[in-house]
């Protein structure tokens, strides 16, 4: 069964540019959630969506938004790139239920993002 | 609102060594607490998880976790490391019907051979 699936890998970009990346989650997984990852900040959540409803989000600007289509790939997007959003991006997909019985999540390698 | 708490940034041992890795978390409620690691250059993975029942839980590579309701915490341990458990750890928890995980900063851990 294949894994978590991120692409870009790597990318670099400027300042004021936008970045879209993608995530394709295990197969039969339904919900998928974004993290950002930074050295001494751990993980932070970004956002989550099950069945294309974002179901929560965590406390970052405007800029990042996400959206899932009906095949629950999902895709992040940030706008007006600033040098802080330099990370790593993970995407971790999991076969919860609205109950969320199982709590497991399966991670992406990630798409590390170079903001100059 | 939820939040976890690593108390070691980076800890340092020799083989053979006990390891404890401390969490504590902020919820006042029933949670579900979990374990991952980050090994160099691979994706973060389940170490293990706590939902409910006995309060010690076992997870691969010999590792375990014990919840301690009236502390909080939920702490990592293994009596004997090795080389290979080289890695970052992450704990995290969730509110049952929560739709996030919340995951604390990470302890680097660093095995000398």
């Amino acid at each position: 069964k294949a894994g978590v699936t991120q692409t870009p890998r790597y990318l670099i970009k400027t300042r004021g540019q936008q970045v879209t990346l993608s995530c394709s989650p295990i197969s039969g997984h339904r919900s998928v959630s974004w993290y950002q990852q930074t050295p001494g900040q751990g993980l932070q959540f970004l956002f989550e969506y099950f069945s294309e409803t974002q179901r929560n989000k965590g406390n970052f600007p405007g800029r990042f938004s996400g959206r899932q289509f009906s095949n629950s790939r999902s895709e992040m997007n940030v706008s007006t790139l600033e040098l802080g959003d330099s990370a790593l991006y993970l995407c971790a997909s999991s076969s919860l239920t609205r109950e969320r019985d199982t709590g497991e999540l399966f991670f992406g390698e990630g798409s590390r993002l170079t903001v100059l | 609102a939820q939040s976890v708490s690593q108390h070691n940034h980076h800890v340092i041992l020799s083989e053979a060594a006990s390891l404890e890795l401390g969490c504590n978390y902020s919820y006042g409620g029933t949670v579900n607490l979990f374990w991952y690691v980050q090994y160099p250059g691979q994706h973060l993975q389940l170490l293990l998880k706590y939902f409910s029942g006995d309060p010690l839980v076992k997870g691969i590579k010999g590792f375990e976790a014990e919840f301690i309701k009236s502390k909080f915490s939920f702490n990592l341990r293994k009596p004997s490391v090795q080389w290979s458990d080289t890695a970052e750890y992450f704990c995290a928890v969730n509110a049952p019907r929560d739709d996030k995980i919340i995951f604390g900063k990470g302890t680097r851990l660093h095995i000398l051979p």
